[in-house]
């Protein structure tokens, strides 16, 4: 079975600085795929960027970027120029390739965006 | 598109009843899977759908259950409420149940209280 592991339960920011959330998983598997969701206050679970295991190049969408570090078993999520919105709880999730079928995530950390 | 839709968005429960929730997934996804999340437990897979048959199911007891339509809206079922059942029940959706389409969107969650 997957587990997937973020040790940090709380973190804080100041706006437009730069923030890097970790999580570590661990697996047996080659094939497979990581999430980075967001959850604010309203409870909606929206997807942030993802990362295919089989590829090398570390995944960026606008000020998200992720540094994934297979051998290590590591997928940390960088925001850059923190905002105020993007305070909430981050989810890391992991998927299975064979399965595709659930995510499996981390316990969460909640970030806070400081004005 | 209209997103994942999930009804109702609050529901109060005694403990012994059942409940029924209803997940609409985004037009055009044929996969519909389940989470509980409850802040001892975090997030966890309960079953995901596909073409109205079961393709997966979490660790959870048999008083929870699913079915899928033919339009692929979903439904869970959970019979003899327990306190422990409260919860957001959280709905994602997905175009097909393989791996070249594995990002799952989710829906605004059922807050389901159990008294």
């Amino acid at each position: 079975a997957q587990t997937v592991t973020q040790s940090q339960p709380e973190m804080s920011v100041q706006e437009a600085e730069t923030v890097t959330l970790s999580c570590t998983y661990d697996t047996s598997e080659n094939n497979y795929y990581l999430f980075w969701y967001k959850q604010p206050p309203s409870r909606q679970m929206i997807l942030v960027i993802r990362q295919e295991a089989y590829k090398q190049q570390n995944a960026t969408e606008n000020r998200f970027s992720v540094n994934f570090q297979k051998a290590a078993k590591s997928f940390s999520l960088k925001i850059s120029d923190s905002q105020l919105g993007d305070t909430a709880m981050y989810f890391c999730a992991f998927m299975n390739g064979g399965s595709a079928r659930q995510l499996t995530f981390g316990s969460g950390t909640q970030l806070t965006v400081l004005p | 598109k209209a997103g994942v839709t999930q009804t109702p968005r609050y529901l109060i429960k005694t403990r012994g009843q059942q409940v029924t929730l209803s997940c609409s997934p985004i037009s055009g996804h044929r996969s519909v899977s389940w989470y509980q999340q409850t802040p001892g437990q975090g997030l966890q897979f309960l079953f995901e759908y596909f073409s109205e048959t079961q393709r997966n199911k979490g660790n959870f007891p048999g008083r929870f259950s699913g079915r899928q339509f033919s339009n692929s809206r979903s439904e869970m079922n959970v019979s003899t409420l327990e306190l422990g059942d409260s919860a957001l029940y959280l709905c994602a959706s997905k175009e097909g149940a393989g791996v070249a389409t594995y990002e799952q969107y989710f829906g605004p969650g059922t807050r389901l209280t159990v008294t």
